[in-house]
């Protein structure tokens, strides 16, 4: 069973740009979410996708924006980067959007805005 | 808003001693607590979880009982090992998202 895949692993954008950070679900999972762990901090939810759709989200900008595809792999974008978008991006699948279901975690993308 | 408050670190610690780890949580709900853990440059590793009331999560020799009368799940283990080296994070799920502590850096010395 393979487990969940992000890529790439690291990425150095300047500030203004954009990026698009991607992330495989682990087999049989149909929910995907993303989370931001700046350094030294815990990790903060951005979004959650169930089935294509925005299930929920956290307390980010517009300008990050998320899909989900068919196969349930999913993208985050980000634009108009800022310095403190600096951080590891997490995505983490689920089968479900229940509390109870556990979410399994990729190793992550560094993401570093100059 | 649901949040995690956990004990600061870093702890250092010596071989084969006892870890604990405290964690409280504030929910509305009857939320799920998970320990996760991560290890340097890595993402985050499910350590293990409670789902409901007194119930008890155990993996690798870390355990932690959900204790709804003290809205805590501290994290135990008897003898740590230089392996168990990492950062620990707390966290609760009461609707759809994880809620994480800020994480407690745990050292452990031969």
């Amino acid at each position: 069973e393979t487990g969940v895949t992000q890529s790439p692993t690291h990425l150095i954008k300047t500030r203004g740009q954009q990026v698009t950070l991607r992330c495989s679900s682990q087999s049989g999972h149909n929910t995907v979410s993303w989370y931001q762990q700046a350094l030294g901090q815990g990790p903060q939810f951005i979004f959650q996708y169930y089935r294509e759709e925005e299930n929920g989200r956290g307390n980010f900008p517009p300008r990050f924006s998320g899909l989900q595809f068919p196969n349930y792999s999913s993208e985050l974008n980000v634009n108009a980067l800022e310095l403190d978008d600096s951080a590891l991006y997490l995505c983490a699948s689920s089968s479900g959007t229940g509390g109870t279901d556990t979410q399994y975690f990729g190793p992550g993308t560094r993401l570093t805005v100059l | 808003g649901d949040s995690v408050t956990q004990m600061e670190g870093p702890v250092t610690l010596s071989e084969e001693a006892f870890l604990t780890i405290n964690c409280t949580y504030t929910a509305t709900g009857y939320p799920s607590l998970f320990w996760y853990v991560q290890y340097p440059g890595e993402g985050l590793q499910l350590l293990l979880k409670a789902t409901k009331a007194d119930d008890k999560g155990s993996n690798k020799g870390f355990e932690a009982t959900y204790r709804k009368e003290t809205t805590s799940f501290h994290l135990e283990k008897g003898s740590v090992q230089v392996s168990d080296s990492a950062v620990y994070f707390c966290a609760l799920n009461d609707d759809y998202k994880l809620s994480f502590g800020a994480g407690t850096t745990v050292t452990v010395r031969a």
